[in-house]
């Protein structure tokens, strides 16, 4: 059982280089996340997917775009890579409990470098 | 826009001595979760607390959900160079039909052999 899988682990860009980060689920989850982590600032949520066929904006949408695939994957986009974006990306996946919340189950993230 | 703070943002201790981790904020949650994230890894989710007061023990690891649903601690006692790591809480809120979660910006603990 895999869970949560990220491709690549690792991705140097240049600036205006365009990228996609993809992110597959097993568990049989409806809700998908994108999360980007930085020094002493937890993790922001970049857009999520609360069920298949629909994506909303999170905390940090600025400059990704995303797709739900399918139930079991969910990209993520740079158009245009900034330095700004330079950053560890995690993808997790969630199912909603009987008791209205759940645990998210994280991917081992995608280091990204934009020079 | 709800924030959840966390302290200390880094704490460096000895095998063998207790710590407490603060997470606070202004916003009630509905419910608050702690993971812990080792390094090249994601998060793992610990514990959730559901209930105002409630406290959950998970081996040496105790945790508390405050009163008001706005804060939350976690104690670890007698720690071992095992619990190193980035220690990160979240605090779950409903919006729209979904739901997701609002992270601290976590306490890296580092125990010394």
């Amino acid at each position: 059982n895999a869970g949560v899988t990220q491709t690549p682990k690792f991705q140097v860009l240049k600036t205006g280089q365009s990228m996609t980060l993809q992110c597959a689920q097993d568990m049989n989850h409806n809700s998908m996340y994108w999360y980007r982590q930085d020094p002493g600032m937890g993790l922001r949520l970049i857009y999520y997917s609360a069920s298949e066929g629909t994506t909303d904006k999170g905390e940090v949408p600025n400059g990704y775009n995303v797709s739900r695939l399918n139930k079991r994957e969910f990209s993520l986009r740079l158009e245009s890579a900034a330095p700004s974006q330079t950053s560890v990306y995690f993808c997790a996946s969630s199912e909603l409990s009987g008791m209205g919340y759940s645990p998210l189950h994280f991917g081992n993230g995608t280091r990204l470098t934009v020079t | 826009t709800q924030l959840l703070e966390q302290s200390p943002q880094f704490l460096s201790i000895q095998e063998g001595e207790n710590l407490t981790v603060y997470c606070n904020s202004s916003s009630v949650f509905s419910s608050l979760q702690w993971y812990r994230q080792e390094p090249g890894e994601g998060p793992v989710l610990l514990v959730t607390v559901v209930t105002g007061g409630e406290v959950k023990k998970l081996k040496r690891l105790t945790f508390q959900f405050g009163d008001a649903r706005k804060d939350s601690s976690l104690h670890i006692t007698a720690a071992q160079p095992g619990d190193t790591g980035l220690y990160l809480c979240a605090g779950l809120v409903t919006m729209d039909s979904s739901y997701k979660l609002i992270f601290g910006s976590g306490t890296r603990l580092l125990v010394r052999p």
